[in-house]
């Protein structure tokens, strides 16, 4: 079965701009969670949308922000860019309210000029 | 929260010989220890997991050990390949709606041929 896809792998920004990712789960997958990723800090949890509610909220500021579909599919937004707001941005997949069998996209590499 | 730490940072081996990558949590409700595999350009892949209530779990050549008293646990991977060569994350999670997958700072893992 089709894997976890988010869209697009690449994205270069203006500080102070704002952007939208986009993430796929893996079908019947209703969980999604979303990650920031850098050298520094490892995996930062910003959210996580189950059933299209936000069950679960990172120490993200609220520039961050995100929602989930009817279909589970999932997008993030965050709003006036920093430069250190360029990372990897991973979401995550489950099939339920648990971590089993947690699944992962490949990213989006958003990089703020 | 839940705090996980993950030692040491990057682990350099020759290949055949084997790999051990330690992690610590800090709540002792975490109940849910997955591992990932990260390869460059890749999101994190989940290779192993254990639960609280089993003290090892092996699959082919790698394996996974808990010490709830402790409050750590080990990847170890036997016979190492060159295509070992990745970053891993260690992580823990507990029970409830409330929960989230902590993540260690991950450990870069370089198998020399």
């Amino acid at each position: 079965k089709a894997g976890v896809t988010q869209t697009p792998r690449y994205l270069i920004k203006t500080r102070g701009q704002q952007v939208t990712l986009s993430c796929s789960p893996i079908s019947g997958h209703r969980s999604v969670s979303w990650y920031q990723q850098t050298p520094g800090q490892g995996l930062q949890f910003l959210f996580e949308y189950f059933s299209e509610t936000q069950r679960n909220k990172g120490n993200f500021p609220g520039r961050f922000s995100g929602r989930q579909f009817s279909n589970s599919r999932s997008e993030m937004n965050v709003s006036t860019l920093e430069l250190g707001d360029s990372a990897l941005y991973l979401c995550a997949s489950s099939s339920d309210s648990s971590f089993y069998g947690y699944t992962f996209g490949s990213g989006t590499r958003l990089t703020v000029v | 929260g839940e705090n996980v730490e993950q030692h040491p940072s990057t682990l350099s081996v020759q290949e055949g010989d084997s790999a051990v990558i330690k992690c610590t949590y800090s709540d002792s409700a975490s109940n849910y220890f997955p591992w990932y595999k990260q390869e460059l350009g890749k999101g994190p892949q989940l290779i192993i997991d254990i639960r609280s209530n089993v003290g090892e779990k092996k699959d082919q050549r790698i394996a996974v050990t808990l010490n709830k008293t402790a409050k750590h646990f080990s990847l170890h991977i036997t016979e190492t390949q060159p295509e070992d060569s990745a970053v891993y994350f260690c992580a823990a999670s507990s029970a409830g709606a409330n929960s989230k997958l902590t993540f260690g700072k991950g450990i870069t893992l370089s198998v020399r041929p």
